[in-house]
């Protein structure tokens, strides 16, 4: 299964500073989703995007967040504002059935 | 909202041994099922998964076993060996489609020579 990239590794933003997390697919899969891991918890569902339109998302994914797959390759999550507490590991995945996840943004809000 | 549960947070087990990591569900309408393995600093990895058609999947030394009276769902690895040491994270999903995946709290497992 090809590889799902993400970029950076690793951001540290100010709070109050806009973030955007990249992903790169490479596939046509259809079904792309964010997850997120503060350290020492569960992997927590973000949003899922299915033919460039939010599908589902969960109530962590409020006003201050948004997706987008702006040329059909890569899909982008924005922060537009970081608090303290979007401290946390960003995990970009595909899916058919199995989800298949990159190797994950760390955004560290100081 | 616990909806998938992995009540031990560690395991250890000796190199060559069994090892055998539990998890429990509580959505009747979850019909897939699959096991992730996760190192620090990197994204969770596919291991196996299941469909709620079945009570057995095996993948080379990993066996995943469902109990769907139960909702209880195990994985087997064996022989354990030092490179499985992780974390282990169970998930439940609806088979298909875009459905997202419920993750449990997940158990680190330590395989020691």
């Amino acid at each position: 299964e090809p590889e799902v990239t993400q970029t950076p590794s690793h951001q540290v933003t100010q709070m109050g500073q806009e973030v955007i997390l990249r992903c790169v697919p490479i596939s046509n899969h259809l079904y792309f989703y964010w997850y997120r891991q503060i350290l020492g918890q569960k992997v927590e569902f973000l949003v899922s995007f299915y033919n460039n339109e939010i599908s589902e998302k969960s109530e962590i994914f409020d006003d201050q967040f948004s997706v987008e797959r702006p040329d059909g390759s890569n899909f982008t999550l924005k922060i537009r504002s970081t608090k303290l507490e979007d401290s946390a590991m960003y995990f970009c995945a595909k899916k058919n059935t199995e989800a298949f996840f990159g190797q994950g943004t760390r955004l560290t809000v100081v | 909202d616990q909806q998938v549960k992995q009540n031990s947070p560690s395991l250890s087990v000796q190199e060559g041994r069994i090892s055998i990591l539990n998890c429990d569900y509580t959505n009747s309408m979850f019909d897939y099922f699959l096991w992730y393995k996760k190192y620090p600093a990197e994204g969770p990895t596919f291991l196996i998964s299941i469909s709620s058609i079945k009570d057995k999947n095996e993948d080379g030394r990993f066996t995943v076993f469902l109990n769907k009276s139960a909702k209880h769902l195990s994985l087997h690895i064996v022989p354990s060996q030092p490179g499985d040491s992780a974390v282990y994270f169970c998930a439940a999903s609806h088979l298909g489609g875009y459905n997202k995946l419920i993750f449990g709290a997940g158990t680190r497992l330590a395989v020691h020579p």
